[in-house]
């Protein structure tokens, strides 16, 4: 297993401001996604981290909405930009372990970051 | 594109058995796994069926058959602790990404 770090936990934002949200992981990983779930619902997919290249977007995300950099293996961003009450929402880093049942594509998820909008 | 479906909510009582479904439609299909989520906490992974038939892991088994687009998760001598939510995620050959089904919660009563 691993230990994967959100920062923050948790924070309440008003309208019209951006969130930066930081996932650091310490071990080896090859894979980095960015997921979100709204509260009682399931996890939506939000991008691939690609290490020193641009995000993949999944279908309904955008760069603007949803930069994302990912400066090295372990490390990654996501910024959620000019946040509305819509984008309130638990946002949660998760990780493909280098070398721990890679068949299996076994996914290990940070706590989450709980956002509320105002 | 893809579709998932799964029961929103199931219920049973300690120590019984309960076995949560999952359809799908999915372009490219790879194997699917099964996470579990406690209320507040993070998903995590219980099982994946890489090939057809059934895989166990102590009181939780996993079930897959290719040509019918549908598994299942089977919990056994259930626990109060199982009480959570148990999602479905199909895995796409040619890439890494989950994407998953809708949910089930699983509420068990003493």
């Amino acid at each position: 297993s691993a230990v994967i770090s959100q920062k923050p936990s948790r924070d309440i934002c008003q309208r019209g401001t951006s969130l930066t949200i930081q996932c650091q992981v310490d071990s080896q990983v090859t894979m980095m996604f960015w997921y979100r779930q709204q509260p009682g619902q399931s996890l939506t997919l939000i991008a691939t981290a690609n290490q020193g290249s641009e995000a993949t977007y999944e279908s309904g995300f955008v760069i603007d909405k949803f930069p994302i950099s990912r400066p090295n293996l372990t490390f990654s961003t996501l910024t959620v930009s000019n946040m509305s009450p819509e984008d309130s929402s638990i946002y949660l880093c998760s990780v493909v372990l280098a070398g721990v049942r890679d068949h299996t594509g076994e996914l290990f998820f940070g706590e989450g970051s709980r956002l509320t909008v105002l | 594109g893809q579709s998932l479906e799964q029961p929103s909510e199931v219920t049973a009582v300690e120590g019984a058995i309960v076995q949560i479904n999952c359809t799908y439609q999915t372009s490219g299909f790879y194997g699917l796994s099964w996470y579990q989520q406690h209320d507040g906490g993070a998903p995590t992974f219980l099982s994946y069926n890489g090939l057809d038939g059934l895989e166990e892991t102590g009181r939780f088994s996993s079930f897959l058959s290719r040509s019918d687009s549908y598994g299942y998760l089977l919990l056994q001598e259930l626990q109060m602790k199982d009480s959570a939510s148990y999602f479905c995620a199909p895995r796409s050959y040619n890439t890494d990404k989950l994407i998953f089904g809708t949910g089930t919660r699983l509420q068990v009563f003493p």
